[in-house]
Formats: C-alpha cells, structure tokens, sequence
C-alpha cells in the first residue's frame, strides 16, 4: 500500500477555516468510507479527530469536519485556533484488509 | 480511563530481535482489535499491523510481513510486537493502539523509541 498523499503544509490565520486534502485509490478511500483524521502534537502521540469520514469522537470540538469525494477525503478546520498548530494525518481502511495512512499536514496558524 | 503503555524499546544491532510489550487498562482488552504503527524521527506515521480481539487474525503492513509478529496475551491484558532481523529503518517510535469498533484507532500510547545500529 502507497501512503495516501496530503499536502505538506497548510497555513491560516485565527478565525479562518482551512482544509486539508487526503487522495487515495479506488483501493482505499474510493471504496470505503472508512477514513479517520488524527492530530498530532510535537513529541506527543496522535488524537483521533474524526472517523468513519466525518464523524467525531466525543470531546472533539465541532470545528473539526469531515467529508469525501471519490477518492478524496478532506478535514476542515474551521475557526482556526492556535491550539488547531499541529501535524494531521488521514488513515483509509483498505480492501488488502490493511490501513494506510498519509503523508502528514502541518498546519500552521499564522 | 483508557491507558495504553508501551515497554521493551532500546538500542538493538542490525539483525538482532526485540520484543515490545503494550499493558491495557481502562477498558475490556479481550474485546478489542489492537494495532501497531510506528513513525521514524522527522516522518511520518506508518501502519504496521493489527490483531483481532480474540487473536485468531492478524494483518501486516508489507514492509515488515514475516519478520514482525502481532500477538496478544488477554489473561494479562498485554499486545506484543515481536520484531525480528532488524534494519536501521525500523529506527522509531512505535505506538500501540486500540481500534475504535469502527476501523479507526481510538487510544494511543505514549510510545516507546526503538533503535537499531551497530
């Protein structure tokens, strides 16, 4: 399985949205709509931030959203915060029964 | 609360084994699906494997198929990574993680650095 591919950094200013693009295969994200976006803070593990595309843990602000197209999924950021400063990632369920994540996005708060 | 704890990393020699352990608390281990990943210092993360609530499948990321081994102790609430012929590459943090019921990973640990050189 190839990485899925984010854009390596994403940049805003506070209160704006952004969104981060994650493109896949017919094999990944086209198939399933099983993507789950993680947070990820320097020296700290990864928070799952949503899941099942555009579903949110409880305790996950709602500024946080999902979607997806083909084989495109997408997390938007919306009223960016400072706290929001940090590396995100997307993960497909894939037919080869594995997982797939992708590249990284730093997103940085301007 | 959820808490997943890693232990056995270290410094290991190429071609050598070492075998990460992961203690479970704070939620029905013997129920859930756990995973592996990794992510090598500056990169990013890296699926390595799950194994199914009661151990009877496991799946491997190609890059470590027949020299990595999921298992799981549920008497004792315990993932295992068993690693074997080890490459400079596998240099990393290596996090254990439970899967949320709906193919996304719910609880990570802390995760535990892992390096491999001579």
């Amino acid at each position: 399985q190839s990485a899925l591919t984010q854009p390596a950094s994403v940049s805003g200013s506070p209160g704006q949205s952004i969104t981060i693009s994650c493109t896949g295969t017919s094999g990944d994200i086209g198939t399933y709509n099983l993507v789950s976006w993680y947070q990820q803070h320097p020296g700290k593990a990864p928070k799952v931030m949503i899941y099942e595309g555009s579903k949110r843990p409880s305790g996950v602000s709602n500024r946080f959203s999902g979607s997806k197209s083909g084989n495109t999924a997408s997390l938007t950021i919306s009223g960016l915060q400072a706290e929001d400063e940090a590396d995100y990632y997307c993960c497909s369920y894939a037919s080869s029964r594995d997982y797939v994540f992708g590249t990284g996005t730093k997103v940085t708060v301007l | 609360q959820v808490q997943l704890v890693e232990s056995g990393g270290g410094v290991v020699q190429p071609g050598r084994s070492l075998r990460l352990s992961c203690a479970a608390s704070g939620f029905t281990f013997s129920s859930s699906a756990m995973h592996w990943a990794r992510q090598a210092p500056g990169k990013g993360l890296e699926w390595m494997g799950n194994i199914l609530y009661d151990g009877s499948n496991k799946y491997y990321a190609d890059s470590v198929e027949g020299r990595f081994t999921i298992s799981r102790d549920n008497s004792k609430n315990t993932l295992f990574l068993q690693m074997n012929s080890l490459r400079p590459e596998d240099t990393a943090v290596y996090y254990c993680a439970r899967e949320g019921g709906s193919y996304y990973l719910s609880h990570w640990g802390q995760g535990i650095l892992v390096t491999v050189s001579s």
